[in-house]
């Protein structure tokens, strides 16, 4: 049965890049594509972003200078990196499968098997 | 972006009752590309609908969405007490995915 599982720091200073890498287990990155969703209390679920598993990333416009999604297919892992974190940037980070299947060439845009998540805390 | 609104904020019904949850969007989601998803506290997110009507694999029949356009409603037609969960619906017809602030269903 495929998993997700993250992992990181659970705190990063301001100014810093936040650092996630999603575990993929059960299964290959190969088939699907893979998303990053955070959540907050105050600002809700938000997408970060997309991949697949040969490196095409897409990103939330509001996130894009500040993200990067890349897939390591030698580890079954996708990871993400967020620059210049502010204390915004606190968050539940989930990892996600999109069962979209790459190999016909479309990505269904919703989620159907989320990582447990990993709390990340910006301060100083 | 689209907006998607969702109300009631909370819900507060007895087992066997029936909820009806909507989730409006700012403007027309295209093809009906709309998912629902229940969180139970401290868990993560699971998927129960996509395409606004098609049941996820797995989720019982007495979940069911509906909808089109800029209206959509998540209905659960006998309320179990394990149903006890926030509901969030997300639109996938236009980027960014966005999704709703979350219903909170509770079980009196």
């Amino acid at each position: 049965q495929l998993q997700l599982q993250e992992s990181g720091p659970g705190l990063v200073k301001p100014s810093e890049t936040l650092s996630l890498i999603c575990t993929v287990s059960g299964g290959s990155l190969g088939f699907h594509y893979w998303a990053w969703i955070r959540q907050t209390p105050g600002r809700g679920m938000e997408w970060i972003g997309h991949i697949d598993h040969i490196g095409d990333a897409y990103y939330n416009p509001s996130l894009k200078s500040r993200v990067t999604i890349s897939v390591d297919t030698s580890k079954n892992q996708f990871s993400l990196k967020l620059s210049s974190v502010t204390a915004a940037d606190t968050a539940v980070y989930y990892c996600a499968r999109d069962p979209g299947d790459f190999w016909s060439g479309y990505s269904f845009w919703y989620f159907d098997l989320w990582g447990r998540g990993t709390l990340v805390t910006v301060s100083s | 972006e689209i907006v998607l609104t969702q109300s009631p904020g909370t819900l507060s019904l007895s087992p066997g009752e029936r909820a009806t949850l909507s989730c409006r969007a700012s403007q027309s989601v295209s093809k009906s590309y709309l998912a629902w998803y229940q969180q139970k506290p401290g868990q993560a997110p699971r998927l129960l609908i996509y395409d606004a009507s098609s049941r996820a694999t797995g989720i019982p029949d007495r979940f069911s969405g509906s909808g089109s356009g800029t209206d959509f409603t998540l209905t659960i037609s006998r309320l179990e007490p394990e149903d006890l969960a926030v509901y969030y619906c997300q639109q996938y017809g236009d980027s960014p995915l966005t999704f709703g602030g979350g219903t909170k269903v509770e079980i009196k």
